[in-house]
């Protein structure tokens, strides 16, 4: 089955705090995995992909196919980093995103 | 990237009554899809909406219940029919741009409230 689960519903550090946001997926190929980001009141906008193995926002994401995560991490969480976090995973040849329930991200002053 | 316009961004509808939800991209795409996100819960693809053909409909959907149009490659609307309260839920297009969905743009969804 293909799925992806962020295991913790809400996530809750102070500023200047490491973060680790879980994600864990299953499917037998090769995936592309996402993470997907909604600040409040805005729309959903894609916060980095796998395989661009780019840091957007300070937020790096190494996907461990052995462990089949993709864990979002940031050294030093701001206040503006609160937001609603999404894992996503896009089976080969197909178009479709499988979300995760999301993690809501609470960096406290 | 490309931009969604999304509309209504909101409505409040009686049970039993249709809606229909429109997606406007200010570009060509070839995928565009719908989603739903009841309260509390993730997002749900309803179905991929093809240009030019039926809809790719995922399992728990049907086409009675949210038939789609795709008239041209910039434009799709989602129907919600025969409504009733558990279809309260927010309704998001979204497309896939670039060579396999290098980028997926939302649009800023539809929240649908069935009274």
């Amino acid at each position: 089955a293909q799925r992806v689960t962020q295991p913790e519903k809400l996530l809750s550090v102070f500023k200047g705090a490491p973060v680790e946001l879980k994600c864990n997926y299953s499917y037998s190929g090769s995936p592309e995995l996402f993470w997907y980001v909604q600040y409040s009141r805005q729309r959903l906008q894609l916060l980095l992909r796998h395989i661009s193995r780019e840091s957007i926002k300070g937020f790096t994401a190494d996907l461990n196919k052995g462990e089949t995560s993709f864990h979002l991490k940031k050294p030093f969480a701001q206040e503006e980093d609160s937001a609603m976090y999404y894992c996503a995973l896009r089976p080969t040849d197909t178009g479709k995103l499988i979300f995760g329930q999301g993690t809501t991200l609470q960096v406290k002053p | 990237s490309a931009v969604i316009s999304q509309k209504p961004s909101r409505d409040i509808c009686q049970r039993g009554t249709s809606l229909t939800i429109q997606c406007q991209v200010d570009s060509q795409v070839t995928m565009m899809f719908w989603y739903r996100q009841q309260p509390g819960q993730s997002l749900t693809l309803i179905a991929t909406a093809n240009q030019g053909s039926e809809a790719t409909y995922e399992s728990g959907f049907v086409i009675d219940k949210f038939p789609i149009s795709r008239p041209n490659l910039t434009f799709s609307t989602l129907t919600v029919s025969n409504m009733s309260p558990e279809d309260s839920s927010i309704y998001l297009c979204s497309v896939g741009t670039g060579n396999g969905g290098v980028g997926y743009t939302f649009g800023s969804g539809t929240r649908l409230t069935v009274v």
